[in-house]
């Protein structure tokens, strides 16, 4: 089956504790993506990633980092977790046309940070 | 700002009526792309429209795209209590600078009672 899937589905840790996301996809997908979604705000891009070994910054990157050593997983990682990071995060990944265009984005299930 | 805005923000319906909900944006386009969410859960798809297109069907669901309003369209007909959910719209950022980066609108949050 194809799918995203996202471990762990929920966490509660502490403010500076380093954690990591992690995100795998099986459709051989190129492009993979991090968001956070956050009530009124809406999903806001992370970062994403066009290929294995090249990333690039969303619109809300600061205190996170990721890694593409493998094409098909896309780990998130908060090396210093603050409270602001509380919120729900979202994978997904779809592949790129030839021209680039990125088509339909498949999502995983979420993952649900409480940063106390 | 956003570059995709749904509009209303919530809309609340009977079942068996249909509902629309409207998407702008603001910078040209490849692609549009309609998610469905139920409450805290995963996205999913809907429907793709490509820049190319002015309308396209899946099943109860109706996308319109123009281009020149910079605007999308989801209608869903006869709808069910099951369709309750939110509904983004979604566009990949065109231009080389900034290809990869997608934007959410805010959703629409459409309640159907039964």
């Amino acid at each position: 089956e194809a799918q995203v899937t996202q471990n762990p589905r929920y966490l509660i840790t502490v403010t500076g504790k380093k954690l990591t996301v992690t995100c795998s996809q099986n459709m051989n997908h190129e492009y993979m993506s991090w968001y956070r979604q956050d009530p009124g705000l809406g999903l806001r891009q992370i970062y994403y990633s066009m290929n294995v070994e090249v990333t690039d910054k969303g619109d809300v990157p600061e205190g996170y980092k990721v890694s593409r050593k493998e094409k098909r997983n896309f780990p998130l990682i908060l090396e210093s977790p603050s409270p602001n990071q509380t919120s729900l995060y979202f994978c997904a990944s779809s592949r790129i046309l030839k021209t680039g265009i990125l088509e339909t984005q498949y999502f995983g299930p979420g993952t649900r940070l409480l940063v106390l | 700002s956003q570059q995709g805005e749904e509009d209303p923000q919530a809309l609340s319906i009977q079942e068996g009526e249909n509902a629309t909900m409207n998407c702008s944006y603001k910078t040209s386009i490849n692609n549009l792309q309609w998610y469905r969410q139920n409450s805290g859960r995963g996205l999913v798809h809907l429907i793709l429209i490509r820049s190319n297109e002015r309308e396209k069907h899946s099943g109860r669901l109706r996308v319109t795209l123009d281009t020149s309003k910079k605007s999308s369209s989801l209608l869903i007909t006869a709808s069910r209590a099951a369709d309750t959910a939110s509904y983004f719209c979604a566009t990949p950022i065109h231009g080389s600078s900034n290809t990869g980066k997608l934007i959410f609108g805010q959703g629409t949050t459409l309640q159907v009672k039964p």
